[in-house]
């Protein structure tokens, strides 16, 4: 049973970056059928896909948060990590860690998927002075 | 970065049928975007229903189906149960990245 869990700081001062690790147990994190994602949500509001990462290190990012975000992978240490700078109290929400898969392979046929397969709890990031 | 939208809110009775729908602002919603649906209880992370527009995640009742009706993609719920009250998101997968839909509240009573 593969299992996400979120950890960090659950509070961040404004102008400071946010630093977040998602530690992936009972699997592994290499593979070409997975993305390795971040998900946030703010209070009272909806998800939000913030960006992934795919084995050999390719990303991909929300346009909207793109120039702040950076995700990146451990694969010693099975975890992937996001950083979000320049956090303004906008940011203080529920970060959720999450699986995206990416294809199945089944015989000979290749199907693709995009869909979260996986999350994590969440963890709350408060942006605070 | 396209807009997904969906219904804010929607009632249903208890054992009737309900049909959420996902668009876009601009163009439709096909099975090339891989429509995907997640019902999230507040507080708690969300749970996966469907994927690739019609495919039931493990253990999702079949109450719960997927279709594209017009030019969106559809949650269709057949007999509706009290615990299927929560708020349900869609997914598409355009551009190379995922966006989600502005959500459904959906009240069974």
């Amino acid at each position: 049973q593969v299992l996400l869990q979120e950890s960090g700081p659950r509070l961040v001062m404004p102008s400071q970056p946010l630093s977040l690790t998602c530690t992936v147990s009972g699997g592994s994190i290499r593979g070409a059928d997975s993305y390795w994602s971040w998900v946030r949500q703010r209070p009272g509001k909806g998800l939000e896909w913030i960006g992934y990462i795919y084995y050999g290190g390719t990303t991909y990012y929300n346009p909207s948060l793109k120039s702040r975000s950076s995700v990146s992978m451990d694969m010693s240490k099975n975890h992937f990590s996001l950083n979000l700078t320049s956090v303004t109290a906008s940011d203080t929400a529920v970060y959720f860690c999450a699986r995206v898969a990416r294809l199945t392979v089944v015989g000979v046929v290749v199907t693709p998927r995009y869909y979260f397969d996986l999350w994590g709890q969440g963890t709350l990031v408060s942006v605070s002075s | 970065q396209a807009v997904v939208t969906q219904e804010p809110s929607f009632s249903v009775s208890p054992g009737g049928t309900v049909t959420l729908t996902c668009g876009l602002t601009s163009g439709s919603v096909s099975t090339s975007s891989y429509p995907s649906w997640y019902q999230q209880i507040p507080g708690q992370a969300p749970r996966t229903l469907l994927y690739n527009t019609d495919i039931r995640s493990s253990g999702v009742p079949d109450r719960f189906s997927g279709s594209i009706l017009g030019n969106k993609a559809a949650l269709t719920i057949t007999g509706a149960q009290a615990e299927d009250e929560s708020d349900y998101y869609c997914v598409l997968y355009l551009n190379s990245g995922l966006v989600f839909g502005g959500g459904t509240t959906l009240t069974v009573l």
